[in-house]
């Protein structure tokens, strides 16, 4: 059973298209998260949601938009993408502040 | 506020051989830490934690972990390095007031070699 999984796990798009990439866990969690990984691997927090609440929100451009429907997801969109949104995005998810379990990642390339 | 510096960002061992990958963190706060392996086009998978109970962390496939907070430090060791643990690794720490959020080390690469 997959525990924290992503679609779609490759995406090719041109800048200006939106596009989104949907998470969704089914270990019970209460807490779901999203980090970018750029081509130097390295990854840092975007987004977090506790119980459907927005309580993480780094420095991200606001055309990045996460929603989430439920616990149990956590979809990301982006308007307009650019080059430099080129990258792996991994989704995650914890029971509290506990630790974090990821998903397999979506592998963003914007021509 | 915190930071995580993984002081080596490539090892190589031969199978058989040690492992020891470095980290030192800095935070305001007790700190929760973890190590985390990324296999090539993978997800991360979580090695061990440590959340302030015993310091000496054991973690999967035989590694673990030695909390000191006089050093802050939280080195990854593995005494016996196997072909299938080439992977980058990962130290990052928790904690602080931002609820769940992690900060990542630039990552450490792991080479083995026959």
């Amino acid at each position: 059973d997959t525990a924290v999984s992503q679609t779609p796990k490759y995406l090719v798009t041109q800048m200006g298209n939106d596009k989104s990439i949907k998470c969704e866990q089914n270990l019970g969690h209460d807490t779901m998260y999203w980090y970018k990984q750029d081509s130097k691997k390295f990854l840092k927090i975007m987004f977090s949601y506790n119980n459907k609440e927005l309580i993480i929100n780094e420095t991200v451009p606001n055309r990045f938009s996460p929603k989430s429907p439920d616990k149990a997801h956590l979809n990301l969109h982006i308007n307009s993408l650019e080059l430099g949104d080129s990258a792996v995005y991994f989704c995650a998810s914890s029971l509290r502040d506990a630790e974090q379990y990821f998903g397999p990642g979506t592998r963003l390339t914007v021509t | 506020a915190q930071s995580v510096t993984q002081l080596d960002s490539h090892v190589s061992v031969s199978e058989g051989t040690p492992v020891l990958l470095r980290c030192n963190y800095s935070s305001s706060y007790s700190p929760s830490l973890f190590w985390y392996v990324q296999h090539p086009n993978k997800g991360l998978q979580l090695l061990l934690k440590y959340t302030s109970a015993a310091t000496l962390v054991k973690g999967i496939n035989g590694f673990e972990a030695e909390f000191k907070k006089s050093e802050t430090s939280f080195h990854l060791t593995k005494p016996s390095a196997h072909m299938s643990d080439a992977a980058e690794y990962f130290c990052v720490v928790a904690g602080g007031t931002s609820y769940g959020k992690l900060t990542f080390g630039q990552g450490t690469i792991l080479t083995v070699h026959p």
